[in-house]
C-alpha cells in the first residue's frame, strides 16, 4: 500500500463547477497535510495546509480533513481554465522528521 | 525576485560521469531540502538541511549521492558515477518554519543521463 494515494486522473471539470480532488494516507501519525499544484513543466507551490480535523477555507479553495478515516480533500468552486494543473497531496508526522511524503499527483483539467 | 535557485536547469551527461546541481534558498530560510521527482510522480524527499547540519536522509540517497551546505547558506547535491536510472528532476525547497511542511520549490534541475 502507498503512504499517499491519489487518483492520477485526468480529471475534468467544466468550467464554474465544482473540481473535488481526494487523498488518503496510510500512516496514523500523520499530523500535516498539504496541497501543492503542479503547472506541466514547473515546480510544485503550496495552495493548503490543514492540521486539524474540518474544513478550512481560502478563497475558492476549501481543503477537508478526516483523520479517523484518514482522508483529505480539496474542493475547487468556480474552477477556472488557470486550475487546470496536477494537484499533489502531501503528509507529514511531526514527530522529529520534517520529510513531507507526497502522493503521485491528479491532473485537473477545466474545460471552458 | 528573491526566490530559490538552481543550477544547471538541465544537465546531460553519459553514464559513470559525476554531476553537482547547486542550489540557492530562499536568503532568510535556514531550511533546505532536496526532492527527486520522476514522470508522472509525486516527488521523492533525499535530504534535509537546518542550517549547516544534515539532518535528514532518505534510503533513496545511495553511497553515489552526496549532499553539503557548508555554511549554512547554498547547496550541493553530487551524484557520482550516474546511472540511467538517474534520469530525474532534482528539486530544492526551502523553508523558515520548523516542522511546517510550507515548502518553496526551485524550478528544479533537470538530469538526463545517457
Amino acid at each position: 500500500q502507498k503512504e499517499v494515494e491519489q487518483n492520477s486522473g485526468p480529471l475534468s471539470v467544466p468550467e464554474g463547477a465544482i473540481a473535488s480532488l481526494n487523498c488518503t494516507y496510510s500512516d496514523r501519525v500523520s499530523q500535516s497535510f498539504f496541497w501543492y499544484r503542479q503547472y506541466s513543466g514547473k515546480s510544485p507551490e503550496l495552495i493548503m495546509s490543514i492540521y486539524s480535523n474540518g474544513d478550512k477555507e481560502d478563497g475558492r479553495f476549501t481543503a477537508q480533513l478526516n483523520k479517523a478515516s484518514q482522508y483529505v480533500s480539496l474542493l475547487i468552486r468556480d474552477s477556472q481554465p488557470s486550475d487546470s494543473a496536477t494537484y499533489l497531496c502531501a503528509v507529514k508526522s511531526n514527530f522529529g522528521n520534517e520529510k513531507l511524503t507526497f502522493g503521485t499527483g491528479t491532473r485537473l483539467t477545466i474545460i471552458p | 525576485d528573491t526566490g530559490v535557485s538552481q543550477d544547471p536547469r538541465h544537465k546531460i551527461t553519459k553514464r559513470g560521469q559525476n554531476v553537482t546541481f547547486r542550489c540557492d534558498p530562499i536568503s532568510e530560510h535556514n531550511r533546505l531540502y532536496w526532492y527527486r521527482q520522476t514522470l508522472g510522480q509525486g516527488p521523492e524527499f533525499l535530504t534535509y538541511f537546518q542550517n549547516e547540519a544534515q539532518l535528514e536522509k532518505s534510503r533513496l540517497l545511495s553511497d553515489r549521492f552526496s549532499a553539503e551546505r557548508p555554511k549554512g547558506s547554498f547547496s550541493t547535491l553530487e551524484i557520482q558515477r550516474t546511472e540511467q536510472g538517474d534520469s530525474a528532476m532534482y528539486l530544492c525547497a526551502s523553508s523558515h518554519r520548523l516542522g511546517s511542511g510550507e515548502l518553496f520549490f526551485g524550478e528544479g534541475s533537470r538530469l538526463t543521463v545517457l
